[in-house]
C-alpha cells in the first residue's frame, strides 16, 4: 500500500493553457474524489468517481473543468483556458465504497497560475 | 445544507498546556464528523470520526474530540501539546443522503511554542 499519489506536484502555467494532473489512488479503492483547496481555506469538493463513473460534480466545476477515470483506477484532471483564479492546491482522495466515511488524501498538485 | 466553521484561524500554546480547537457544524440531520490534520507540503490525513456511536472519540496522536449534538460542537482536545502537532487542523462533516461529499471548515493553524 503506497498511499495515493498525484502527479506533479507543482504545476506553473500561463493563463490560458490547458493543464492536466493525475492522481493514482491506493490500489483496491473504487472511490476517488477531486477536492480544490485555496490559500487558508479548506477543501471544496469537486467531483468524485465510484469505478469508471462520474456520479457527483459541484457547481465549482465549470464547464473549463473535465475529469476522467477511464479503467476505474487512476484519474485526470483537466483544466482549460486556465484563469489565475484556478491557482490552488488540487487534493485527490480515494475510499472504499464499503468504508466511504474514510478518505485517503494525495498530496495534492499545487497549481499557479500567472 | 450543511457547513462547519471553526473559530479561531490560528491558535498558539505553549509545549505541554491544553490544545482545544473549536468546530460547529450547521445540519438538518445528524451528521458524521471528522478531524483532520495537514502537514506542510503533506495531504491530509484523518485524526478521529463521529459515526453515532460513543460521543467521545479517541483519535491517533493522543487527541480526542467529543459531539455535544445540543451545542452543535465537535471540538478537538489534547491534553498536552507536543511541538510535533504544529500543522493546520480542518474539521469536516458527512450528511448523508446529501451528496457523497465531505464539507470542511476553514481550518486552524496550531502553533506550539517551546
Amino acid at each position: 500500500d503506497t498511499g495515493v499519489s498525484q502527479n506533479p506536484r507543482h504545476k506553473i502555467t500561463k493563463r490560458g493553457q490547458n493543464v492536466t494532473f493525475r492522481c493514482d489512488p491506493i490500489s483496491e479503492h473504487n472511490r476517488l474524489y477531486w477536492y480544490r483547496q485555496t490559500l487558508g481555506q479548506g477543501p471544496e469538493f469537486l467531483t468524485y468517481f465510484q469505478n469508471e463513473a462520474q456520479l457527483e460534480k459541484s457547481r465549482l466545476l465549470s464547464d473549463r473543468f473535465s475529469a476522467e477515470r477511464p479503467k476505474g483506477s487512476f484519474s485526470t484532471l483537466e483544466i482549460q483556458r486556465t484563469e489565475q483564479g484556478d491557482s490552488a492546491m488540487y487534493l485527490c482522495a480515494s475510499s472504499l465504497v464499503l468504508a466511504w466515511n474514510e478518505q485517503f488524501f494525495g498530496p495534492g498538485t499545487r497549481l499557479t497560475v500567472l | 445544507a450543511q457547513s462547519v466553521t471553526q473559530l479561531g484561524s490560528h491558535v498558539s500554546v505553549s509545549e505541554g498546556a491544553l490544545v482545544l480547537l473549536r468546530c460547529n457544524y450547521s445540519s438538518s440531520v445528524p451528521p458524521y464528523l471528522f478531524w483532520y490534520v495537514q502537514y506542510p507540503n503533506q495531504g491530509l490525513q484523518l485524526l478521529l470520526k463521529y459515526t453515532s456511536a460513543a460521543t467521545l472519540v479517541k483519535g491517533i496522536n493522543g487527541f480526542e474530540a467529543e459531539f455535544k449534538k445540543s451545542e452543535t460542537s465537535f471540538h478537538l482536545t489534547k491534553p498536552s501539546a507536543h511541538m510535533s502537532d504544529a500543522a493546520e487542523y480542518f474539521c469536516a462533516t458527512w450528511v448523508i443522503n446529501a451528496g457523497n461529499m465531505l464539507t470542511f471548515g476553514g481550518g486552524t493553524r496550531l502553533m506550539v511554542k517551546p
